[in-house]
């Protein structure tokens, strides 16, 4: 449907197990990013990552790590997580640099932490 | 700092119907771009329509346009022939002009369409 897909779709993990994330990007981009979706809340960003360069960390607590080995692909690697961090985990990817800078989203992650 | 207000969490419209969603943002910027993206049931985030605040002329998309009122900080979306499919989750969002390339987003409006 769009050029940014993630997997897994869901996922449940226990607060003990380490996981990741990936979102892959066909769209030529030069920027990347990780949000998360909570209900009643506004899309929160994590991380953005510019030319494979992590530009901002958004007082994103440790257990979650993001990596980025090339413009084509974003990892976010979880660990320890807690109950609150169930969320929807949406990747994006734009042209950055561009006079408008548009934003495309993969379908997202929903994640369960047990 | 920026800050994005969707005051209607849910809205319902008829088919074929028109209906507006209203977006109101907080800024000192001069130079900003404004977003609606629309996340239908399957989750995907699609852009709806852009506009840049230096542009008087506000934006078109086939059914979907804009009313930019820069001096009152609005942004509403107006859905015209309102069709099933448009049924989703509205989300509003602002971009800081310049470089950078953080996006700041309401908390969404989710339109009901009954036919």
């Amino acid at each position: 449907e769009t050029g940014v897909t993630q997997t897994p779709r869901h996922l449940v993990m226990g607060m003990t197990n380490k996981k990741s994330l990936k979102c892959e990007q066909h769209l030529g981009h030069n920027a990347m990013y990780w949000y998360k979706q909570s209900a009643k809340k506004p899309l929160e960003l994590m991380f953005v990552y510019n030319f494979k360069e992590q530009t901002e960390n958004n007082s994103v607590p440790s257990r979650f790590s993001p990596e980025c080995p090339n413009s084509s692909h974003l990892f976010l690697h979880l660990h320890t997580l807690q109950p609150e961090d169930s969320a929807l985990y949406l990747c994006a990817s734009s042209q950055a640099g561009g006079s408008i800078d548009t934003q495309y989203f993969g379908p997202g992650t929903r994640l369960t932490v047990l | 700092a920026q800050t994005v207000t969707q005051s209607q969490p849910e809205m319902s419209v008829q088919e074929a119907e028109t209906v507006t969603l209203s977006c109101t943002y907080d800024t000192s910027e001069s130079d900003y771009y404004l977003f609606w993206y629309k996340q239908p049931p399957s989750r995907q985030m699609i852009l709806v329509i852009r506009q840049e605040a230096y542009k008087q002329q506000n934006a078109t998309e086939n059914r979907f346009s804009v009313n930019f009122q820069k001096a009152a900080k609005s942004f509403s979306l107006k859905i015209s022939d309102s069709q099933l499919g448009d049924a989703a989750m509205y989300f509003c969002a602002y971009r800081r002009g310049g470089a950078t390339n953080k996006l700041i987003f309401g908390t969404g409006t989710l339109l009901a369409v009954q036919p």
